[in-house]
């Protein structure tokens, strides 16, 4: 089943914060977030795991509700390099990573 | 320290043909999944491959076979091409543990069928 993600797509100024949405409607494992910009492979930001363990980069932040099966990914102080699409990924126990259809995310000047 | 590579990076095919594509993991990587991503979608995955076996499977026919080589890298073969296989191919890596760890995505190959 495919997590879903909200907004769709989403347009900020340089230095305005987001949030986006992941919900799935399966019992999670593993929430990973991963960032594509046009033309370019996905890359990976961050993975939460149940029990509250957390590993990507310093300067993303992201949560993880286990209990509604819920994950936000906060972007503060937006740069024109936050820009492009997010994907949340609902991970299982059995290796599978189902990716969400994604959040267009675009930075102004 | 060398990242995902793949190869090649785009290829052009006739409906009915048979395709193959490479990937290298990244260094002290032993997973490889395959993913499908169409236009304007999210990735889809095909499948992983650790210790050169099919560990997992996403719903994709039997055209879709792979096989991982000894070194780690992989290949993705499809047979019976259809128009509907037109995309970009990305391989990922990751260390033991696939779903519960990052994976680190090549650059893709685009694949266009006719």
């Amino acid at each position: 089943q495919q997590p879903v993600q909200s907004p769709q797509a989403v347009i900020l100024r340089e230095g305005e914060d987001a949030v986006i949405n992941c919900s799935s409607s399966k019992a999670l494992y593993s929430v990973h977030w991963y960032r594509q910009k046009h033309g370019e492979a996905p890359v990976f930001l961050m993975i939460l795991l149940k029990g509250g363990e957390q590993k990507g980069h310093d300067k993303i932040s992201a949560s993880f509700n286990e209990k509604k099966q819920q994950s936000s990914l906060y972007l503060t102080a937006s740069q024109l390099s936050y820009s492009g699409t997010y994907f949340c990924t609902s991970g299982g126990s059995n290796y599978k990573l189902t990716f969400g259809k994604g959040t267009l995310l675009t930075v102004n000047p | 320290d060398a990242g995902v590579t793949q190869s090649p990076t785009h290829l052009i095919k006739t409906r009915g043909q048979q395709v193959t594509l490479r990937c290298s993991p990244k260094s002290g990587h032993d997973t490889v999944s395959w993913y499908q991503q169409a236009l304007g979608q999210g990735p889809q995955f095909i499948f992983q491959y650790y210790e050169e076996e099919e560990r997992q499977r996403g719903n994709f026919p039997d055209r879709f076979s792979g096989h991982q080589f000894p070194n780690y890298s992989s290949e993705l073969n499809v047979n019976a091409l259809l128009l509907g296989d037109s995309a970009l191919y990305l391989c990922a890596s990751s260390d033991v543990g696939g779903g519960a760890n990052e994976q680190y995505f090549g650059p893709g190959t685009r694949l266009t069928v006719t």
